[in-house]
């Protein structure tokens, strides 16, 4: 069965901290991307990726980077984790072409 | 811009109710629009889809069809159950290019036995 996997399901982190969230997919797709998820504001894309090395500014990047050196790994870095950045963050992909997306279980970061 | 509306929740419904959740949309051109469900503690999924006006997209009872001249895509089913319980997204893409999904803010529904 074809996924999106995210490496932590759950992860708290102090104030400041440098912060990686992995996704990896096993599909060979082209294009991935990052949203966080809040009550009452939806899913919001922070970045997202045509292809290797590649990346594109969603609507809310500040306080974020990626890093895409292979294809099917797709990373998100919080430089200095704040407490606004405490939220539930999914991580999807698809081929080019395609339609439906394939997203991952999701991470849920907690900022303390 | 694109963009989505959908209605606020909650929804709380009986069993076997009636479900609409009303989408509309704004957008260049002619968008594909999609509808997800999240169940409790997952990821998105995509439940429906459909590409031009007049398609009508279905899935495990759910229908929702492509109205280009009221700009909607209004998701329904005749019958709920306490399984559907879940957040339901409703989201486009531009056709042309790699753009990518746009979201509406979700919709929460919580069906009752």
């Amino acid at each position: 069965d074809v996924k999106v996997t995210q490496s932590s399901r759950y992860l708290v982190k102090r104030t400041g901290e440098k912060v990686f969230l992995e996704c990896v997919q096993d599909m060979d797709h082209e294009n991935m991307f990052w949203y966080r998820q809040d009550p009452g504001l939806g899913l919001r894309l922070i970045y997202f990726s045509y292809d290797v090395k590649m990346k594109e500014k969603g609507d809310i990047p500040e306080g974020y980077s990626v890093s895409r050196e292979k294809k099917e790994r797709f990373s998100l870095i919080l430089e200095s984790a704040s407490t606004n950045q405490t939220s539930m963050y999914l991580c999807a992909s698809i081929a080019t072409g395609s339609l439906g997306y394939t997203f991952g279980s999701g991470t849920r970061l907690t900022v303390v | 811009g694109n963009s989505v509306t959908q209605m606020e929740g909650p929804v709380t419904l009986s069993e076997e109710a009636f479900l609409t959740i009303n989408c509309t949309y704004t957008a260049t051109g002619y968008p594909s629009l999609f509808w997800y469900v999240q169940y409790p503690g997952e990821g998105l999924q995509l439940l429906l889809k459909a590409t031009k006006a007049d398609d009508k997209g279905s899935n495990k009872g759910f229908e929702a069809t492509y109205r280009k001249e009221t700009t909607s895509f209004h998701l329904e089913k005749g019958s709920v159950q306490v399984s559907d319980s879940a957040v339901y997204f409703c989201a486009l893409r531009r056709n042309s290019g790699n753009t990518p999904l746009v979201f509406g803010k979700g919709t929460r529904l919580s069906v009752i036995a």
